[in-house]
């Protein structure tokens, strides 16, 4: 059974980074096939997918369009956990954080079938 | 932007109802590439159907989803407590980012 533990600050100062890690058991980070992502959920905005990194021979890292310049997926150092960075964070980041396991379908996109429990960040000073 | 909108935005039913929840996409999703989520208070989301219609591992015949192009509708029969919940759908069949809907609350009476 896959299960992810995530890890990270429940608060942070406005233009600080946030940094969050998710840890994988019952899986390898590695695995061809799958993508491992990060999505947030705010009452603002829903859920909304943040990025994905993946493996296929070598690392590969999508963002999503209006996070590219402030959220950095480095390519994992260890096979059993996975990370995110998002720079100059604001008010409006403020939202619960997601790593989940995704399983890509013909248009590169796909759905998530393990979800880690979320971590609830908040934004102030 | 694939946008998904989802309905009724709350229902309300007794124990041992059948619920139907519907999601429209506002462009058609190749593939049927459509999924829902359960989300109980205070939980992650849970994945109960992708392909539209396949149920995920460990979930009850209970739940069922149906649908195609841009309309998708998911089915919960006898309804139980254990089901209150928000429920999501998501689509990942187009080559534009991925996107949810705003959620449907299940309540009981």
């Amino acid at each position: 059974q896959v299960q992810l533990q995530q890890s990270g600050p429940g608060l942070v100062k406005p233009s600080q980074t946030l940094s969050l890690t998710c840890a994988i058991s019952g899986d390898s980070i590695s695995t061809q096939g799958v993508a491992w992502a990060w999505i947030r959920q705010s009452p603002l905005r829903g859920l909304e997918w943040l990025a994905r990194t993946y493996y296929r021979s070598r690392w590969y890292s999508e963002v999503a369009d209006p996070l590219i310049s402030r959220l950095i997926i480095n390519p994992p150092t260890s096979r059993s956990q996975f990370s995110l960075q998002l720079k100059s964070v604001a008010p409006e980041d403020s939202a619960i954080y997601y790593c989940a396991r995704e399983w890509p379908q013909s248009s590169g996109r796909g759905y998530f079938d393990f979800w880690g429990p979320g971590t609830r960040v908040t934004v102030s000073s | 932007e694939n946008v998904l909108t989802q309905s009724p935005g709350t229902l309300s039913l007794s124990p041992g109802e059948r619920a139907t929840l519907f999601c429209r996409a506002s462009q058609s999703l190749r593939n049927n590439d459509l999924a829902w989520y359960q989300q109980r208070p205070g939980q992650a989301p849970r994945l109960l159907i992708h392909g539209a219609s396949r149920r995920a591992t460990g979930i009850p015949d209970r739940f069922s989803g149906s649908g195609s192009g841009t309309d998708f509708s998911l089915s919960i029969r006898g309804l139980e407590a254990e089901d209150v919940a928000v429920y999501f759908c998501q689509q990942y069949g187009t080559s534009g980012p991925l996107s949810f809907g705003g959620g449907t609350k299940v309540e009981i009476k």
